[in-house]
């Protein structure tokens, strides 16, 4: 199946931008995700790119993907003390029909 | 909308005791999934379904089955409940997954199961 690999821990000062680095291998991926999963909580999709696309800014968020080398990742400007929280990495593989989720990166913001 | 709900939110079993964790949604979505989350291994899928009456395997279907009788529910099933099964069960569903459009998974709040 699709191997999908993550950082486990980043810790950055309150303020600061976070960057979060994501791998993949299934190169039919045709929409990449990132879902963020607070404490005690179930995931929720923070945001998506599609794969003909390089970049994809929201807000505070901005997604950068290289398809050539299979890497994607989530900016985070101005991270605020409520961006503490595990955030994963998810891509749709077409050969095998089924999200793969990485191992999720814990973001701990220090004020 | 209540979204996706599980039950129990919380359970111990011990070794060899079956139960079923219930997945219920109102989005009228085809496709539900089941995952197992563990430390430092992400989610991985034990089973999914792409509508009523199918099921099929993920990366992890050993131990647990499970079954779609309803459009909106979607049960997973531990038959004789092992150490290994303790984890945090969550389940999801979406419309269609993300292969020729967009499509976000709505995730339940988790099951949190242990096994002694």
């Amino acid at each position: 199946g699709e191997d999908v690999e993550q950082s486990l821990f980043l810790s950055v000062r309150e303020g600061d931008s976070s960057v979060i680095n994501c791998t993949y291998t299934d190169s039919s991926s045709t929409y990449l995700y990132w879902y963020k999963q607070e404490p005690g909580a179930g995931l929720q999709l923070l945001t998506y790119i599609f794969s003909n696309m390089d970049m994809k800014q929201d807000q505070r968020l901005t997604v950068l993907l290289n398809k050539k080398d299979k890497h994607l990742s989530l900016r985070i400007a101005d991270t605020q003390t409520g961006d503490s929280a595990i955030y994963f990495c998810a891509v749709f593989s077409n050969t095998g029909n089924q999200f793969y989720f990485g191992t999720g990166t814990s973001l701990t913001v220090i004020p | 909308n209540a979204g996706v709900t599980q039950t129990p939110k919380f359970r111990v079993l011990k070794t060899g005791q079956s139960m079923t964790l219930l997945c219920a949604q109102d989005m009228n979505h085809e496709y539900m999934y089941w995952y197992r989350q563990d430390p430092g291994m992400g989610l991985r899928l034990i089973h999914y379904s792409v509508g009523e009456g199918t099921t099929a395997k993920g990366e992890v279907p050993d131990g647990y089955n499970v079954s779609r009788l309803k459009k909106q529910n979607f049960l997973l099933g531990l038959e004789s409940a092992a150490p290994s099964q303790t984890s945090v069960y969550f389940c999801a569903s979406s419309n269609l997954p993300g292969q020729s459009s967009y499509n976000e998974q709505f995730f339940g709040p988790g099951t949190r199961l242990t096994v002694l």
